[in-house]
């Protein structure tokens, strides 16, 4: 099993839809959690951290479910703007970071 | 202002010949990273060096050297390069405080290709 799993997609998801995908990590000891958004041919950028308790910016809201080991990403009212790929990172120590290979996400007029 | 700045942007070169990447962050951190971004986007970590010193150091072959002159300098030589160093690299920095990881900002990237 890999370290830090994401479903590749495409998500093809229409304008003004609501759409969510997960991160399975699996590393028990994994402490912190982030999704990062990478746009076409550019660096990534941090979307959000995620808490154990969840949390919401915006129209984004993050989750981690520790028993079942994945975070997920949910978008509401999903922009053109949002098309990316969602890339979720997955730490256990300070220094020993792991990145999942990213969900692609296409929104669609 | 740019905060993680990397040279050059794009990189084509001959298979053999050696190469340099400069990657320079001015956002006052300690940790700085070098990733390896191949064509399946597998975005994975190289090096990471902490206030000068080196504490991450993958599965990397040996070609690959780091150099941290001072905390907000990182660069990447590479020897002898190869068709299979073809890739994005990003050079990344945080500001890591003892027991948590923190947010990385990464530079634009350096497009390598190896012909």
């Amino acid at each position: 099993r890999k370290e830090v799993e994401q479903d590749p997609g495409p998500f093809n998801v229409p304008e003004g839809a609501t759409v969510a995908f997960n991160c399975t990590y699996s590393n028990s000891a994994s402490q912190s959690f982030f999704w990062y958004r990478q746009d076409c041919r550019k660096e990534p950028k941090l979307l959000m951290s995620v808490y154990s308790s969840g949390n919401e910016d915006g129209r984004f809201t993050a989750q981690l479910n520790r028993a079942s080991q994945y975070i997920s990403l949910l978008i509401r009212d999903s922009k053109l703007s949002d098309s990316a790929t969602y890339l979720c990172v997955v730490t256990w120590s300070n220094y020993q970071l792991i990145w999942g290979a990213g969900t692609k996400l296409i929104i669609k007029p | 202002d740019t905060a993680v700045s990397q040279t050059p942007k794009y990189l084509v070169t001959q298979m053999g010949n050696d190469k340099s990447i400069k990657c320079e962050q001015n956002l006052g951190h300690d940790t700085m990273y070098w990733y390896k971004q191949d064509s399946k986007k597998f975005l994975k970590i190289m090096f990471s060096y902490n206030n000068k010193e080196l504490i991450i150091n993958e599965t990397v072959p040996n070609r690959f050297s780091p150099k941290s002159p001072d905390k907000a300098h990182l660069n990447l030589h590479i020897n002898s390069l190869e068709l299979g160093d073809s890739a994005v690299y990003f050079c990344a920095s945080s500001q890591v405080s003892p027991g948590v990881a923190d947010t990385q900002y990464f530079g634009p990237g350096t497009r390598l290709t190896v012909l």
